[in-house]
C-alpha cells in the first residue's frame, strides 16, 4: 500500500468554480503535510503545510486536515486558469522521510 | 523563484557512468533533501542533510550517496548508472528539518 494516494485525475473544474483535491495516508504517525502545485516542465512549489487538524486558510486556499480518517484535502476557490497544474499531496513520516502522492492533475476551463 | 538552485540543467550519461549533481540551498536554510522524479509521477525521497550529516533515508540503493557542505550546499552522487536512474533529480531546501521545503529548478538526467 502506498503512503500517500491521490486520485490521479485529471480533474475539470470551469472558470470560478471550487476545486477539491484529495489525498489519503497510511501512516498514522505522519505529523506534517504539505501542498505542492507543478507545472508541466517545472519543479514543485510550495502552496500550503498543515500540521493540525481542522482547516487553514491562506487566499483562495484551504487546506483541511483529519487525522482520525487519515485524510487531507486543499480547496482552491474561484479556480482560475493558471491553476491548471498537477497538485501533489506530501505527508512527513516519523523518520524524516517525506512521501509524495502521484499527483492530482487539475483543468480550470475558462 | 525559491533560491534554491541546480546544476546542471540536463545531463546525458551512459550505464554504468557515475554522476554528480549539485544544489545550492536557501539562504538560512541548513537542510537539503533530494527527489527522484519519474514522468507521471510524485518525488521520492532519496536522503536529506542536516548540518552536513545524514538525517533520513528513502528506499534508495548505496550507489546514491550524498555530501553537505559547511555553506549548506549539497551534491548528490549516483554510482554505476542503469537505465532507470533517468529522471528529474530535485533538490529542496528548508530551515530545519522537515518543515516546508522549497524545491531547486532540478536537474533532468538522461541514461541510454
Amino acid at each position: 500500500q502506498k503512503e500517500v494516494e491521490q486520485n490521479s485525475g485529471p480533474l475539470s473544474v470551469p472558470e470560478g468554480a471550487i476545486a477539491s483535491l484529495n489525498c489519503t495516508y497510511s501512516d498514522r504517525g505522519s505529523q506534517s503535510f504539505f501542498w505542492y502545485r507543478q507545472y508541466s516542465g517545472k519543479s514543485p512549489e510550495l502552496i500550503m503545510f498543515i500540521y493540525s487538524n481542522g482547516d487553514k486558510e491562506d487566499g483562495r486556499f484551504t487546506a483541511q486536515l483529519n487525522k482520525a480518517s487519515q485524510y487531507v484535502s486543499l480547496l482552491i476557490r474561484d479556480s482560475q486558469p493558471s491553476d491548471s497544474a498537477t497538485y501533489l499531496c506530501a505527508g512527513e513520516l516519523n523518520n524524516n522521510d517525506m512521501r509524495f502522492g502521484a499527483g492530482t492533475r487539475l483543468t480550470v476551463k475558462p | 523563484e525559491t533560491g534554491v538552485t541546480q546544476s546542471p540543467t540536463h545531463l546525458i550519461k551512459t550505464r554504468g557512468q557515475q554522476v554528480t549533481l549539485r544544489c545550492s540551498s536557501q539562504s538560512g536554510h541548513n537542510t537539503v533533501s533530494w527527489y527522484q522524479q519519474a514522468l507521471g509521477q510524485g518525488p521520492q525521497f532519496i536522503f536529506q542533510y542536516y548540518r552536513e550529516e545524514e538525517n533520513g533515508r528513502g528506499n534508495f540503493p548505496p550507489r546514491f550517496s550524498g555530501l553537505q557542505f559547511p555553506n549548506y550546499s549539497s551534491e548528490l552522487n549516483v554510482n554505476a548508472l542503469e537505465l532507470d536512474d533517468s529522471a528529474l533529480y530535485l533538490c529542496a531546501s528548508s530551515p530545519w528539518e522537515m518543515d516546508e521545503q522549497y524545491f531547486g529548478p532540478g536537474t533532468r538526467l538522461t541514461v541510454t
